[in-house]
């Protein structure tokens, strides 16, 4: 496999644009986690899914982030609009269901500077 | 989750060992102790999971005290690729709790 696939790996945009990060989890793998680092905050977790469905956003900064998983094989998280204190590394990550299996892979990140 | 405790840094020379320790000394009774790392621009990596018993990979060996409120991972044998921030996090081990990660413990290596 792989591994967790993030697009793009940089990005760099103007305050106010649409952001759209895209995220493909391993094959098999029922949980995606979104996390956001930046050096001030270290690494956050911003939502996460279980098959598919939402379970916990409480880490989405604010209304202008948003995310989707249609289906297990793709995720989103769109930013709108972006302003340039969310310029962070988003990172991506998949784990599978097994009940010890907790341990979760990353994608590279997708950097995102806002100008 | 239990909080973690963790030196901010530490420096190891290549070829020995380096001992990472994590204090987590409100761990529950059905908490797990993980390690994740993240090399520099990369996402982070896991490493090792433990709830009681030592336990040993490929990648690294991590000791659980008796009373578990304290850990240390250990890489037998650093290299300067070993360079980088080491988490340790105490949750459960389902999916649906959430892994939190603290400030960590910047390993250098150093030749």
């Amino acid at each position: 496999d792989a591994g967790v696939i993030q697009s793009p790996r940089h990005e760099v945009t103007e305050m106010g644009q649409e952001v759209t990060l895209r995220c493909k989890p391993i094959s098999g793998h029922d949980y995606l986690f979104w996390y956001r680092q930046t050096m001030m905050r270290g690494l956050e977790l911003l939502i996460y899914f279980n098959n598919n469905v939402p379970i916990d956003d409480s880490g989405m900064p604010e209304d202008r982030f948003s995310a989707k998983m249609p289906n297990a094989s793709f995720s989103t998280l769109k930013i709108q609009p972006s302003e340039p204190r969310d310029s962070a590394v988003y990172f991506c990550a998949s784990s599978p269901r097994e009940y010890l299996g907790a341990e979760a892979f990353f994608g590279q990140g997708t950097r995102l500077t806002v100008v | 989750d239990a909080k973690t405790t963790q030196p901010p840094s530490m420096d190891c020379a290549e070829g020995r060992a380096a001992n990472l320790p994590c204090n987590h000394s409100t761990i529950s009774g059905n908490e797990y102790v993980y390690w994740y790392r993240q090399i520099h621009s990369q996402g982070p990596q896991y490493i090792i999971h433990g709830l009681k018993n030592n336990e040993t990979n490929e990648m690294a060996s991590l000791i659980i005290t008796e009373d578990r409120k304290s850990s240390t991972l250990i890489l037998p044998h650093a290299t300067l690729r070993d360079t980088a921030v080491y988490y340790c996090i105490v949750r459960l081990p389902y999916n649906t709790d959430k892994l939190i990660f603290g400030t960590g413990t910047r390993l250098q290596v150093f030749p």
